[in-house]
């Protein structure tokens, strides 16, 4: 029973240098969602998906693009790494987006920006 | 969504009921209260939600006050795998959750 799965669960960038972070869940949800968590702080939600091909901007998009080919994935790309973006990130789904559907977790990707 | 307020931090006796309140008095009608909870080094764990009702799973038990400005969420027989940051979300028909500080929990043999 995997749920959110996200890979790698560790990785050390250089400024400058490019990575995506991956995402898939076996749920078959439609609404997929990407948050950041600095330390000793709440989340913050980056992008949302709400189907295939369909995606909008959260509350700090800035410095990511996120594409949704499949129902399954849901990657997140930083282009351009900045030390700013040093953070826990964690995926999430959701059957629908309404307010009585709990949001799922994956285990999260911890990036550090050097 | 409405804000809410939790205690900074609690401590329980392992096998005796965690009590965890939450204070959201400016909560709308349509707003679900949800709790989570993140242990060290994991992603949110999902524990219960409700809108007026109380609830109950396999987790915990969740009693909402009757006028809904504040809520409890009890884990019946805390165990030391219970330790975490508890969240308490007032939430809307919106993409986001608002996570907070939470209260942190430490269970104690």
């Amino acid at each position: 029973n995997a749920g959110v799965t996200q890979t790698p669960k560790f990785r050390i960038l250089k400024i400058g240098q490019s990575m995506t972070l991956q995402c898939t869940q076996d749920m078959n949800h439609n609404y997929m969602y990407w948050y950041r968590q600095d330390p000793g702080m709440g989340l913050k939600l980056i992008y949302y998906s709400v189907g295939a091909g369909i995606t909008d901007k959260g509350e700090v998009p800035n410095g990511y693009n996120v594409s949704r080919s499949t129902t399954e994935d849901f990657p997140l790309r930083l282009e351009l790494a900045a030390p700013s973006q040093t953070s826990v990130y964690f995926c999430a789904s959701s059957p629908i987006g309404a307010a009585n559907q709990p949001q799922h977790f994956g285990d999260g990707t911890r990036l550090s920006i050097l | 969504d409405a804000k809410t307020t939790q205690p900074p931090s609690m401590d329980c006796a392992e096998g005796r009921a965690a009590n965890l309140p939450c204070n959201h008095s400016t909560i709308s009608g349509n707003e679900y209260v949800y709790w989570y909870r993140q242990i060290h080094s994991q992603g949110p764990q999902y524990i219960i939600h409700g809108l007026k009702n109380n609830e109950t799973n396999e987790m915990a038990s969740l009693i909402i006050t009757e006028d809904r400005k504040s809520s409890t969420l009890i884990l019946p027989h805390a165990t030391l795998r219970d330790t975490a940051v508890y969240y308490c979300i007032v939430r809307s028909n919106d993409y986001k959750l608002s996570f907070g500080a939470g209260t942190t929990v430490t269970v104690r043999a």
